[in-house]
């Protein structure tokens, strides 16, 4: 089982709507959870940490639920330039290394 | 204020040669990080170092590959004899403490020919 799995997508979507994205992991110990944005050919980029409570940083919302282990990133009003590969990251239970999961697509179309 | 360097960013090996990739952490950074990045893949942690120590290799290929971080310089990591297969992107990541999240350099993208 992969340690981290994410819905490859593609999801694409008009501008202004709202769009979920979702993701499982396998270790229950893991303590750091992240999600990252990657454009085409470029390298990933801190979105924002999870967690339990719940964050919310403008138009992006992080939920994480550790009784099912379950991670979830909410967009609203989608703007073209939200359009990248959006990647689940969990941390192993030694905090040594993250895992990453293969990445959710999204186009916003105008 | 410069982020995590990686050079070169494009490095094209024939096979059996050897690929060195560098990479600088941001300022203030002890933590050092290796992923690759496959085609259509995720990232694939590799090691994880701090300065003159490997801490974590758990994701190194057995043969050919090692890694170091000196005292002074950047992190390297080095593949011997290259085969196609090792053709990926190689991003280095640098942290404070583990769990605050990498800062991502921009990837050396290594083409085996």
């Amino acid at each position: 089982r992969k340690e981290v799995e994410q819905d490859p997508g593609p999801f694409n979507v008009p501008e202004g709507a709202t769009v979920a994205f979702n993701c499982t992991y396998s270790n229950s110990a893991s303590q750091s959870f992240f999600w990252y944005r990657q454009d085409c050919r470029k390298e990933p980029k801190l979105l924002m940490s999870v967690y339990s409570s719940g964050n919310e940083d403008g138009r992006f919302t992080a939920q994480l639920n550790r009784a099912s282990q379950y991670i979830s990133l909410l967009i609203r009003d989608s703007k073209l330039s939200d359009s990248a590969t959006y990647l689940c990251v969990v941390s192993s239970n030694t905090g040594n290394q993250f895992y990453f999961g293969t990445g959710t697509s999204l186009t916003v179309i105008p | 204020n410069a982020g995590v360097m990686q050079n070169p960013r494009h490095l094209v090996r024939r096979r059996g040669q050897e690929a060195r990739l560098r990479c600088s952490p941001m300022k203030g950074h002890s933590h050092v990080y290796w992923y690759r990045q496959l085609p259509e893949e995720g990232l694939k942690f590799m090691v994880y170092l701090q300065k003159e120590n490997i801490i974590d290799e758990s994701g190194m290929p057995k043969e050919r590959f090692s890694a170091e971080f000196p005292k002074e310089g950047p992190s390297i990591l080095r593949i011997q004899q290259v085969v196609r297969g090792d053709s990926a992107a190689y991003f280095c990541a640098s942290s404070l403490p583990a769990n605050y999240g990498y800062t991502f350099g921009s990837g050396t993208r290594l083409t085996v020919v």
